[in-house]
């Protein structure tokens, strides 16, 4: 059964914390993506990554970075955390242009 | 730079009844179109994916359409169940990632 796999379900952080949200993909994809989701905004793009050490931003990248040090992770880093970043994150892979499989999602609270 | 709707934005049906839920996307050079299952406080489960070539997939009592050169897709659901209560998502796949319609929320009453 394919399996991504983020680490935490629910992480409550303190503003200015550095943060990091992890993603595992037993599947060999190439693809990694990172996602928010808020209520009336929908699923959102933070950054994507077609191959290791290689990354885009997506639609909103500020505040987030990322790291795809192996093909099999993806880590989406926020570099000092703020109440305006408490969502629901939800990471992605897919090999190609093929199905899309999502982990279970972390819901983050920035305090 | 592509857009994905979905309407209506909440459904609610009594048990038994088939249903079909609609997405639309404003550029047809998709790859693929895709819809997903969400429960309350979960990931997100694939349901069905419609490769750019096909018209329509199918997988137990769900049914997707897919019509490129009018921007649509639909979700039929047939004979609805309490257990198919969930949001439901579609999402488009083209030159960029997928992007998501803001789904519909659909209730099914026992």
């Amino acid at each position: 059964d394919v399996k991504v796999t983020q680490s935490s379900r629910y992480l409550v952080k303190r503003t200015g914390e550095k943060v990091f949200l992890e993603c595992v993909q037993d599947m060999d994809h190439e693809n990694m993506f990172w996602y928010r989701q808020d209520p009336g905004l929908g699923l959102r793009l933070i950054y994507f990554s077609y191959d290791v050490k290689m990354k885009e931003k997506g639609d909103i990248p500020e505040g987030y970075s990322v790291s795809r040090e192996k093909k099999e992770r993806f880590s989406l880093i926020l570099e000092s955390a703020s109440t305006n970043q408490t969502s629901m994150y939800l990471c992605a892979s897919t090999r190609g242009r093929g199905e899309a499989f999502f982990g279970q999602g972390t819901r983050l609270t920035v305090v | 730079k592509q857009e994905v709707t979905q309407i209506p934005a909440a459904l609610s049906v009594p048990e038994g009844e088939n249903l079909v839920l609609n997405c639309s996307f404003t550029d047809s050079a998709i790859y693929n179109l895709q819809w997903f299952r969400q429960d309350p406080g979960k990931g997100l489960t694939s349901l069905l994916l419609i490769q750019s070539s096909q018209r329509e997939q199918t997988s137990g009592r769900l049914n997707a359409s897919l019509d490129k050169s009018s921007g649509r897709s639909t979700l039929y659901i047939a004979a609805s169940q309490p257990g198919d209560s969930a949001t439901y998502l579609c999402a488009a796949s083209g030159n960029t990632p997928l992007v998501f319609g803001k789904g519909t929320r659909l209730s099914v009453i026992a």
